[in-house]
């Protein structure tokens, strides 16, 4: 059981819009906590793709986005490419836990 | 360019211990604090240890305290994950992940910018 919750699977067909939820609680994004994303390809290393709630690295398209209200945050990928099918966790930081990072259980993106 | 490259997994049995490696290149470990970061099979991600930059302090998740012991080797530029005690639930594919921490509102925060690829450690008899 993950202590940030994100939905298992989300889909989309080409060039549509999808968002992906991230929900904490008061100790972790909902105490002021950034989140950052990673997208995950099949067979590969976690990338970072979104940090500090809506930050991209550089070379990360401007069609990945992140937001933050509350206790929640999400990821929005627009114009949804094929390449975009992967795993994506967010990951926040928490007062109250040993060691204090946090993730997301992940979520499937499909692109139909 | 940044470069983090693990080694060291394995097949171990249950008790059993093993020590993974991992050589960074591209930047200094002295200026980053490190960690280990895990995956199960067909499961998500678990921080599992770090130690910080400067001094060297270390912190290990509870799943794996007491039998953990991170550390780096500043001459080599490597971080180091020795395990022991080792238990079937630590069947997982471990990554070396630098780590990015600062401060800002009053908190804290911190997120990892540059992974390995990861060593695959199979605990079973």
């Amino acid at each position: 059981q993950s202590v940030l919750t994100q939905p298992p699977s989300v889909s989309g067909a080409p060039g549509q819009r999808v968002t992906i939820a991230c929900t904490g609680s008061s100790s972790n994004i909902g105490a002021d906590h950034d989140v950052h994303w990673y997208q995950q390809l099949p067979g590969t290393a976690p990338k970072l793709i979104i940090y500090a709630n809506n930050n991209r690295p550089s070379g990360v398209p401007d069609r990945f986005s992140g937001s933050k209200s509350g206790t929640s945050a999400s990821l929005a990928v627009t114009g949804l490419q094929a390449e975009d099918e992967a795993e994506y966790y967010c990951q926040s930081y928490d007062n109250s836990l040993s060691g204090n990072v946090v993730f997301g259980g992940g979520t499937k993106l499909t692109v139909l | 360019e940044v470069q983090l490259v693990e080694s060291g997994g394995g097949l171990v049995k249950p008790g059993g211990s093993l020590r993974l490696s991992c050589a960074a290149s591209g930047f200094s470990l002295t200026t980053y604090s490190m960690n280990w970061v895990r995956q199960a099979p067909g499961k998500g991600l678990e921080w599992v240890s770090s130690v910080s930059s400067g001094d060297g302090f270390s912190y290990h998740a509870d799943s794996v305290k007491g039998r953990f012991t991170i550390s780096r080797d500043n001459a080599k530029n490597s971080l180091s994950l020795q395990m022991n005690s080792l238990r079937v639930d630590d069947t997982a594919l471990y990554f070396c992940a630098r780590d990015i921490g600062y401060d800002s509102r009053a908190n804290y925060h911190l997120y990892f910018d540059f992974w390995g690829q990861g060593t695959l450690v199979t605990v079973s008899s």
